[in-house]
């Protein structure tokens, strides 16, 4: 089944760094790989993508294996508002996201 | 706010009436796309549009559900005969034609068939 695989759920401590990784390795070469996150009973609000290379933005990092096959989400520092759902997800042949049930994540005082 | 904008937010209903939902895309987005998302899991594709173009139907949607895009504007999805298995959250989300596939989300419709 192509869809990707995540840890069900993490903590981290408010102010630490934040590292969710997930697994995609049936994604092909010229797909994007995105996250999003989701707080209860809202959208998913898009984060960031990539394709090979890494990439930064001004809520968080996105490190990609060489192979592609997965990928690490970096939420520098962490705070409480952080605590939300976080899915990675890469496009689908209609430019449709696959999504996986994504990584609760707690961030804790 | 995204900018993509969904009504109504809440829907109960009874088991067999029929239901609409209403997404407005951002404006200069042409492609649409509708995901449905059950507890505990990922939004999943439904069908998307680019303009008034309904161009793919994901398996899971069944002969009950139908999804317009009148002008390639707002579109719509309706649920005919409804059942309690179609209690969702309904999710649309819109992206530019051209480029990375950057999809945004609308708040979403939930729906509760009882």
């Amino acid at each position: 089944d192509a869809k990707t695989t995540q840890p069900t759920s993490m903590d981290c401590a408010e102010g630490r760094a934040a590292n969710l990784p997930c697994n995609h390795s049936t994604i092909s070469g010229n797909e994007y790989v995105y996250w999003y996150r989701q707080i209860h009973s809202q959208g998913p609000q898009y984060i960031i993508h990539g394709l090979k290379n890494n990439e930064t933005n001004e809520m968080a990092s996105l490190i990609i294996t060489e192979d592609r096959k997965s990928s690490t989400l970096i939420l520098p520092h962490a705070t409480l508002r952080d605590t939300a759902v976080y899915y990675c997800s890469w496009g689908g042949p209609q430019g449709n996201l696959i999504f996986g049930k994504g990584t609760k994540l707690s961030v804790k005082p | 706010d995204t900018g993509v904008s969904q009504n109504p937010r809440h829907k109960i209903t009874k088991r067999g009436q029929n239901v609409t939902f209403r997404c407005d895309p951002i404006s200069e987005h042409n492609r649409l796309y509708w995901y449905r998302q059950t507890l505990g899991q990922g939004p999943e594709f439904l069908t998307y549009f680019q303009n008034e173009a309904q161009l793919e139907k994901s398996r899971l949607l069944s002969d009950r559900f139908s999804a317009e895009r009148p002008k390639g504007s707002f579109s719509t999805l309706e649920i005919q005969r409804t059942e309690q298995g179609d209690s969702a959250m309904y999710l649309c989300a819109s992206r530019p034609g051209q480029g990375a596939n950057e999809q945004f989300f609308g708040p979403g419709t939930r729906l509760t068939v009882l």
